[in-house]
């Protein structure tokens, strides 16, 4: 099993539609959680961490639940500019600070 | 500009020859990582380092490859007697403050051919 697992999707929506993105990760021992947004050819860039009490930003909402060890992002009124592929992100919080990706989701938004 | 520097960006190769890759982290940040992204796959962890010591080093980097860095400041990582399965994304990154997660370089791609 990964240690962390997303659908690859792709996610085919219409601009100003509302869509979520699940994960889940295998490690109970998580202690911190990120979304990173990745465009084409392009390197990992950091969209928000995740808290258990949800934390939003603008149109971006994430939430963790430790308890079914699952992390989602929900983006409402989709843009054409978020077309991209998202990946959910571990920290075991050892001593190496290592994060642990998923395969990444991928969102095309359509006009 | 990201504060993580790599090169090169691209990087073209015949099977069998070596490569190396320079990273430049950010300035003072003790940690440095590599990964590997090959296409459809999120970023896969090859090693760490703290300062100039490697502190772990992922199943996936064979004996072919090798990482250093030397004064604790910018990295190298190469491949020996490259194989087409080692074409991907080499990605460098530097840790975050806090809770902050990491910054990534621009990566260097790498062909083999």
């Amino acid at each position: 099993r990964k240690e962390v697992e997303q659908d690859p999707g792709p996610f085919n929506v219409p601009e100003g539609a509302t869509v979520a993105f699940n994960c889940t990760y295998s490690n109970s021992a998580s202690q911190s959680f990120f979304w990173y947004r990745q465009d084409c050819r392009k390197e990992p860039k950091l969209l928000m961490s995740v808290y258990s009490s949800g934390n939003e930003d603008g149109r971006f909402t994430a939430q963790l639940n430790r308890a079914s060890q699952y992390i989602s992002l929900l983006i409402r009124d989709s843009k054409l500019s978020d077309s991209a592929t998202y990946l959910c992100v571990v920290n075991l919080g050892s001593n190496t600070g290592k994060l642990i990706f998923g395969q990444g989701t991928t969102l095309q938004v359509k006009p | 500009d990201t504060g993580v520097s790599q090169d090169p960006r691209h990087k073209i190769t015949k099977r069998g020859q070596n490569v190396t890759f320079r990273c430049d982290p950010i300035s003072e940040h003790n940690r440095l990582y590599w990964y590997r992204q090959t296409l459809g796959q999120g970023p896969e962890f090859l090693t760490y380092f703290q300062n100039e010591a490697q502190l772990e080093k992922s199943r996936l980097l064979s004996d072919r490859f090798s990482a250093e860095r030397p004064k604790g400041s910018f990295s190298t990582l190469e491949i020996q007697r490259t194989e087409q399965g080692d074409s991907a994304m080499y990605l460098c990154a530097s840790p975050g403050q806090g809770n902050y997660g990491y910054t990534f370089g621009s990566g260097t791609r790498l062909t083999v051919v």
